[in-house]
């Protein structure tokens, strides 16, 4: 059963340090995304890859946060320095290229992050 | 105006009851919406997609109304695992992106 894996799944740590997030994606699928969930905001996407190439980052800060895919198994997040509204739910998606029923996404179980 | 807007409910539903809702996009260029279930402190699985024609999926059907640019989900027989949010989720043709609502709350009590 092919799944999307997140590290770590909890996180806590004091403002002003790093915060690194990794995710591997379901093999073979080449889209891979990177969304925030916080209580008021939602679900937001951050950034997306296609084919390790950064594709949209629109949503993400980009004076702290940075996204990349080092390889087609790995995708990382980094937010440096972090701060107290970081604080929320990070989750990792992959999903096949394509349309209609393609678009399907499948979501790791999430990293929660608390900023002190 | 947000891109995808929901009702957030909560929606308290008695048991084996039928509940129904609605969510409105704002892009009339959409092409793909989706119902994506989320379970308290897990993460969005996909619930259905939504086609043209409306689709059914056992005690769960999707509607979609380009003219008024809303997707409805109704969900008959309520059973006491119903019980979480649903998200709409709206993309463009033209790639992956998916826009998510803010998500409906479903309650089913005894």
């Amino acid at each position: 059963d092919a799944r999307v894996t997140q590290t770590p799944r909890d996180k806590v740590t004091e403002m002003g340090q790093e915060v690194t997030m990794r995710c591997q994606p379901i093999l073979g699928h080449n889209t891979v995304f990177w969304y925030r969930q916080t209580m008021m905001q939602g679900l937001e996407l951050l950034a997306y890859f296609r084919n390790r190439a950064p594709l949209d980052d629109s949503g993400m800060p980009k004076d702290r946060f940075s996204a990349e895919m080092p390889d087609a198994t790995l995708a990382t997040l980094k937010i440096q320095p972090s701060e107290p509204r970081d604080s929320a739910v990070y989750f990792c998606a992959s999903g096949p290229t394509g349309t209609g029923i393609y678009n399907e996404q499948f979501f790791g179980p999430g990293t929660r992050l608390t900023v002190l | 105006r947000k891109e995808v807007e929901q009702d957030p409910g909560p929606f308290n539903v008695p048991e084996g009851a039928t509940v129904a809702f609605n969510c409105t996009y704002s892009n009339s260029a959409s092409q793909s919406f989706f119902w994506y279930r989320q379970d308290c402190r897990k993460e969005p699985k996909l619930l259905m997609s939504v086609y043209s024609s409306g689709n059914e999926d056992g005690r769960f059907t999707a509607q979609l109304n380009r003219a008024s640019q809303y997707i409805s989900l109704l969900i008959r027989d309520s059973k006491l695992s119903d019980s979480a949010t649903y998200l709409c989720v709206v993309t463009l043709a033209a790639g992956n992106k998916l826009t998510f609502g803010g998500g409906t709350r479903v309650l089913v009590k005894p």
